[in-house]
């Protein structure tokens, strides 16, 4: 199976601050990789797929990059409804399989 | 409004059996292939299963094989999953999701929690 790791696993910041979460895959994903927003009893929200195409209505402060094993998504300015937990997904292979998750709260 | 609908969640009993159903609306379901992926109290997000729009090869993680069975109906636009041997790590918000493109997740339901405990 391919061993997502996400860094830093918590993550605290400012309201206008620049963030970038990383995920690392064991092995390569290609460009197969999402990012999911998630809030405390709610479903994930897909932000970004192929790695840096962002999902219809996200706001485009949200961006990501990378390929192969090396990948990261960038909010450039924090806005208050960002606080919440992020999760990179690869799907190049099955099993599909997740990053554990890094939460970013309010400094 | 496009949407996925999950029912059917609940207690079980360890090795007991319970049906989880996915309902589209806003869309036709037969379209797409639809992944199932759980959630444990607590924890991160684990893909379980994979149905294609054809319903050929099911795909399933090696924790719940030979224990769960997808399936679909499109004419009830439908997707379900059959799960029998509940063990305790079962326990999870089970959410459907429709799976877009080369495999990504476009629209989530919103969860259903499965307890299982004797």
């Amino acid at each position: 199976d391919v061993r997502m790791t996400q860094s830093p696993s918590t993550l605290s910041a400012s309201l206008g601050d620049r963030v970038v979460i990383s995920c690392r895959a064991s092995q390569t994903v290609d460009f197969r990789l999402a990012w999911y927003q998630q809030k405390p009893g709610e479903a994930p929200k897909l932000l970004l797929f192929h790695a840096s195409s962002l999902q219809s209505g996200v706001p485009s402060r949200f961006s990501g990059s990378g390929s192969g094993t090396e990948f990261s998504l960038t909010i450039s300015s924090l806005h208050p409804d960002d606080f919440a937990t992020y999760y990179c997904h690869q799907y190049n292979t099955y099993p599909h399989t997740f990053g554990q998750g890094t939460k970013l709260e309010i400094k | 409004e496009v949407q996925l609908l999950e029912s059917g969640g609940g207690l079980g009993q360890p090795g007991g059996s319970l049906r989880l159903s996915c309902e589209g609306s806003g869309f036709t379901l037969n379209n797409f292939a639809i992944s199932w992926v759980r959630q444990a109290p607590g924890k991160g997000l684990e893909w379980v299963s994979r149905i294609g729009a054809s319903a050929l090869n099911p795909i399933y993680a090696d924790s719940v094989r030979g224990r769960f069975t997808i399936s679909r109906d499109d004419s009830e636009n439908t997707v379900s999953l059959q799960m029998s041997s509940l063990r305790v790590d079962d326990t999870a918000v089970y959410f459907c999701a429709r799976v877009d493109g080369a495999g990504y997740f476009s629209l989530w339901g919103q969860g259903t929690q499965v307890t299982v405990s004797s």
